[in-house]
């Protein structure tokens, strides 16, 4: 039981480059986050997911999109990175309903810079 | 607008010392309020609390919800230098059970000096 990864732990992009990110968990959750964590801003959410083939925007959306294609897996995509996007990523998953109680199980983060 | 804020922002304490960390939110339609604990990776639950005057303890750390006054503390007794990390608090709101989106608060950086 692998909980929540992420894939790449770290990357470097060069502005106007494009990549994806992809967050896999294995505990049959409903709901996938994914954050972005700055020095003096705390986790803010970028997007979410309540269920296979939907997706919905967060606090700050911009400049990123997701795809929730199968349930374990949550992509983050990112068009045309700018260095405002420097920045290290977390995806979450969390059970769905009022007993899961929205605890969110978090993956190891993913450290992007871009110059 | 919602809002969580967390003081201090940072603390350094000595191993022994108990210290307390506080938690502060204005949020509609609240429904629960988590703690968690950061150290350079990813962050690890500690506490969910749903409930007024109903502590939960695990070990050394406890931690109780105010929703009247709408806060809560985080309190960690005779710290170790693991607890060294960036204690996280987050409150989760409810739209009928349909979402359960966190809004965090910036974080207390305790560090704890042997």
């Amino acid at each position: 039981n692998a909980g929540v990864t992420q894939t790449p732990k770290f990357r470097v992009l060069k502005t106007g480059q494009s990549m994806t990110l992809l967050c896999a968990q294995d505990m049959n959750h409903e709901y996938m986050y994914w954050y972005r964590q700055d020095p003096g801003m705390g986790l803010r959410l970028i997007h979410y997911s309540v269920g296979e083939g939907t997706t919905a925007k967060g606090e700050v959306p911009d400049g990123y999109n997701v795809s929730r294609l199968k349930k374990q897996n949550f992509l983050l995509g990112l068009e045309s990175a700018a260095p405002s996007q420097t920045s290290v990523y977390f995806c979450a998953s969390s059970s769905r309903g009022l007993a899961g109680g929205y605890e969110q199980y978090f993956g190891p983060g993913t450290r992007l810079t871009v110059t | 607008e919602d809002k969580v804020v967390q003081s201090p922002l940072s603390l350094v304490v000595h191993e022994g010392d108990t210290v307390t960390l506080n938690c502060s939110y204005e949020v509609t339609n609240f429904r629960s309020l988590l703690w968690y604990k950061q150290e350079k990776k990813a962050p690890t639950f500690l506490f969910m609390l749903t409930s007024s005057g109903i502590e939960k303890k695990s070990g050394r750390l406890s931690s109780i919800l105010d929703k009247k006054e709408l806060f809560s503390i985080l309190n960690i007794t005779a710290t170790q230098t693991g607890d060294s990390a960036v204690y996280l608090c987050a409150v989760a709101r409810d739209y009928g059970g349909s979402q359960g989106n966190l809004i965090f608060g910036k974080g207390t950086k305790l560090s704890v000096k042997p």
